[in-house]
């Protein structure tokens, strides 16, 4: 059965760096994109960026571009998303969620598996 | 980026009712448009996607219609496991987006 599995919650402060991986089972790691999705505390859902498990490509949203790096180790199947420079705004719950069909440009139709979600909270 | 909106963004209904939730698109997104269910302290489970198309073993009173600009998210009659908050989402350009969401609860 598919199953993504992620990293623990993490305490950081301002100004440092946090790294979260999603560990991918179940399936053809490199046969999915992997998108991060998070949550900040009573707040929506919002998109950060994908990566192609197979190529490595990467697609951020501009507002994490130059903060975000998304990449994968295929050997261990697993992505991973680092954000620095944080502040007490990424406090959020951090997901990584796969997409699955064709649609638009091949990118997917939607979000069939996600992962537990990881909460990262930044505070001095 | 392509905007979506959501209303109501809240609503209170009983077991039983037809509850219907609109999402519009800040430019057409033929049918690359998905909803999301999301429960506290729960991953988002996608309900539909290509705007009408069930997810696997999601019940049939869930159903969704629309293209281009404007769709719609029904329960035809709502249960008790089913209050929760709902996003729409579209994947028509590089960069997906989220509405703001839309929070069901009980009347």
């Amino acid at each position: 059965q598919v199953q993504l599995v992620q990293s623990g919650a993490e305490v950081q402060k301002p100004g440092a760096s946090v790294k979260v991986s999603c560990k991918a089972s179940g399936y053809i790691f490199t046969g999915y994109y992997m998108h991060w999705v998070r949550q900040a505390p009573g707040q929506g859902l919002e998109w950060m960026g994908r990566i192609n498990p197979n190529s490595g490509v990467t697609k951020y949203s501009e507002k994490f571009q130059g903060s975000v790096t998304m990449t994968r180790d295929t050997s261990v199947t697993t992505a991973y998303m680092e954000l620095t420079r944080l502040t007490s705004d990424d406090t959020a719950v951090y997901y990584c969620a796969r997409v699955f069909g064709g649609g638009w440009q091949q990118l997917g139709v939607g979000f069939d598996y996600w992962g537990q979600g990881t909460l990262v909270t930044v505070s001095s | 980026d392509i905007q979506l909106t959501q209303s109501p963004s809240s609503l209170s209904a009983s077991v039983g009712d037809r509850v219907t939730i609109t999402c519009r698109a800040s430019q057409g997104i033929s049918t690359y448009l998905a909803w999301y269910q999301q429960k506290p302290g729960k991953a988002p489970k996608l309900l539909i996607y290509a705007a009408s198309t069930l997810q696997n073993g999601v019940p049939s009173r869930f159903s969704g219609s629309g293209s281009g600009t404007e769709f719609t998210l029904t329960i035809s009659s709502l249960q008790p496991e089913d209050f929760a908050t709902y996003y729409c989402q579209q994947l028509n350009s590089p960069r997906f987006t989220f509405g703001p969401g839309t929070k069901v609860d009980i009347k």
